[in-house]
């Protein structure tokens, strides 16, 4: 059983470029966070989605960002026009969800996004 | 300040000595997570605590929870070189339809000398 997988692992774009972040579930999970790790510091949230839904966006900054999590397919995260502070890595996890079950998420190794 | 912080923001023992980590959070919880995280890696989940309880183990790690203190604390007993990591605790929100998202403290960075 594959755990959470992240590609790519790393990632450099120009200014202006856009960058998109694959996030394949572990098999059976239906819940996706991504979240974001700026350097030295913590995870913060940014999304929360459900197949073909977004439940919670509320740490997606408000222009440039996207994400969606087809019916079929992994779980994109979408930055349009990036800039140098968006340099970070951003980690993807997934829960089984269902009550009693979100609890635990299981982490991917993650992307590293560099902006030159 | 943020909900779940950790303190130290550093520490660093010697191979076979006990560290303890804290954690301190703002709100009420249903439960609280620690999580690994190894330089440049993804996070490990770790262990989870519930609200209802005051003490958990998992292998060389206990965990204890004071819900009237909002504090927490996780204690690796015998540490290796190999714990040397990132070490972060983390509460889901508690109510409403987000009750998924983890709010993570600024964590512990670790460094245990062989």
């Amino acid at each position: 059983n594959a755990g959470v997988m992240q590609n790519p692992r790393h990632l450099v774009r120009r200014r202006g470029q856009e960058a998109r972040l694959r996030c394949s579930p572990m098999k059976g999970h239906s819940h996706v966070y991504w979240y974001r790790q700026l350097p030295e510091e913590g995870l913060k949230f940014m999304v929360y989605l459900q197949k073909e839904n977004i439940i919670d966006e509320s740490g997606m900054p408000k222009e440039r960002f996207s994400a969606e999590f087809p019916k079929e397919g992994p779980s994109i995260l979408r930055i349009q026009q990036v800039v140098r502070g968006d340099s970070a890595a951003y980690f993807c996890a997934s829960s089984p969800g269902g009550t009693g079950r979100w609890e635990t998420q299981y982490f991917g190794p993650g992307t590293r996004l560099l902006v030159l | 300040s943020q909900q779940g912080e950790e303190d130290p923001q550093a520490l660093s023992i010697q191979e076979g000595e006990n560290a303890t980590m804290n954690c301190s959070y703002k709100t009420s919880i249903n439960n609280l997570q620690w999580y690994r995280q190894n330089s440049g890696r993804g996070l490990v989940h770790l262990i989870l605590i519930r609200s209802n309880e005051r003490e958990k183990h998992s292998g060389r790690l206990r965990v204890t929870l004071d819900t009237s203190k909002k504090s927490s604390s996780l204690l690796i007993t015998a540490s290796r070189a190999a714990d040397t990591a990132s070490y972060f605790c983390a509460t889901p929100n508690a109510g409403g339809t987000s009750y998924g998202k983890l709010t993570f403290g600024q964590g512990t960075i670790l460094t245990v000398h062989p």
